[in-house]
C-alpha cells in the first residue's frame, strides 16, 4: 500500500522567512505532484516533477525529487503572506493496486505579516 | 474554458436519502476521478475510471456508486447516504489514467443529517 506523508501538518511562520515541506513516501515512484488549496476552494497544480533529481520553481516556491530517498520538498524563500493555503503533494505508481494519485494530508501554512 | 464542472456545489441530505453528483470535462480527457476530502485526511480515491466503459474502485468505495456516462461525464451516486458520508467531493480528470496532473472541479460539499 502506497502511503504518502508530509511534515509538518501545520506551519505558522513570519513572512519574509524561508521554510521547507517534507514529503516521503513508502514506494518507488519517479513522478510527484504539488497542489496548493485556498480555503474553501478547489486544488490547484503547482509542480510536476517527473524524474529523480528533478527541480521545478515558480516564483518564492521551489520544489525538488529524489526518487532515491522517496522524499520530495517544497521550498518557501522569502514568504509572503499570499502563500498562505494548504499545500499537498501526491505520487502516483503505475499499476500494484493504486491507479490514480494518491495524496499526502496536507501542510496548512499560516505566514503572518 | 470550463475545465471540470461539477453540480450541486452544495447539499443536505438525511440519513437514507440517495443523491447523485454530477461531474462533466470539457478538456477531451480519458481519466476521471472522485475524491472525497475530510478534514486532516487529505483527498481519498473513491472510484476512478481510466477510460470511457471502465471504472474501478480507489481506497474508500462503500456506500458509493459511479456511471462513467460518456468520455465527458463521470458521476458518483450514494443510494442510502449516512452521516460519515459529510464531506467533500471532488471531481478531477487526467489525460490518461497514471501519466500525468490532475485537473479539478471546485468542489461539491455534502453534509448528511
Amino acid at each position: 500500500e502506497l502511503k504518502v506523508e508530509q511534515n509538518p501538518l501545520f506551519l505558522s511562520m513570519q513572512e519574509g522567512k524561508n521554510y521547507t515541506i517534507y514529503c516521503n513516501y513508502s514506494t518507488t515512484s519517479d513522478r510527484l505532484y504539488w497542489y496548493r488549496q485556498d480555503p474553501g476552494k478547489s486544488l490547484e497544480s503547482l509542480f510536476v516533477l517527473l524524474s529523480n533529481g528533478a527541480v521545478k520553481q515558480e516564483g518564492r516556491l521551489m520544489a525538488s525529487l529524489d526518487t532515491k530517498a522517496r522524499l520530495s520538498t517544497l521550498h518557501i524563500t522569502a514568504a509572503v503572506h499570499d502563500l498562505s493555503a494548504t499545500y499537498f503533494c501526491a505520487v502516483d505508481i503505475i499499476g500494484g493496486g493504486a491507479d490514480g494519485l494518491t495524496f499526502g494530508k496536507g501542510t496548512h501554512l499560516i505566514i503572518q505579516p | 474554458n470550463a475545465g471540470v464542472t461539477q453540480t450541486p456545489k452544495f447539499q443536505v441530505l438525511k440519513t437514507g436519502q440517495s443523491m447523485t453528483l454530477q461531474c462533466a470535462q470539457d478538456m477531451n480527457h480519458n481519466s476521471m476521478y472522485w475524491y472525497r476530502q475530510d478534514p486532516g485526511m487529505g483527498l481519498r480515491l473513491i472510484y476512478y475510471s481510466a477510460s470511457e466503459g471502465t471504472t474501478d474502485k480507489g481506497e474508500v468505495p462503500n456506500g458509493y456508486n459511479v456511471s462513467r456516462l460518456n468520455k465527458r461525464e463521470f458521476s458518483l451516486r450514494l443510494e442510502s447516504a449516512a452521516p460519515s458520508q459529510t464531506s467533500v467531493y471532488f471531481c478531477a480528470s487526467s489525460v490518461q489514467i497514471n501519466t500525468g496532473e490532475l485537473f479539478f472541479g471546485e468542489g461539491s460539499r455534502l453534509t448528511v443529517l
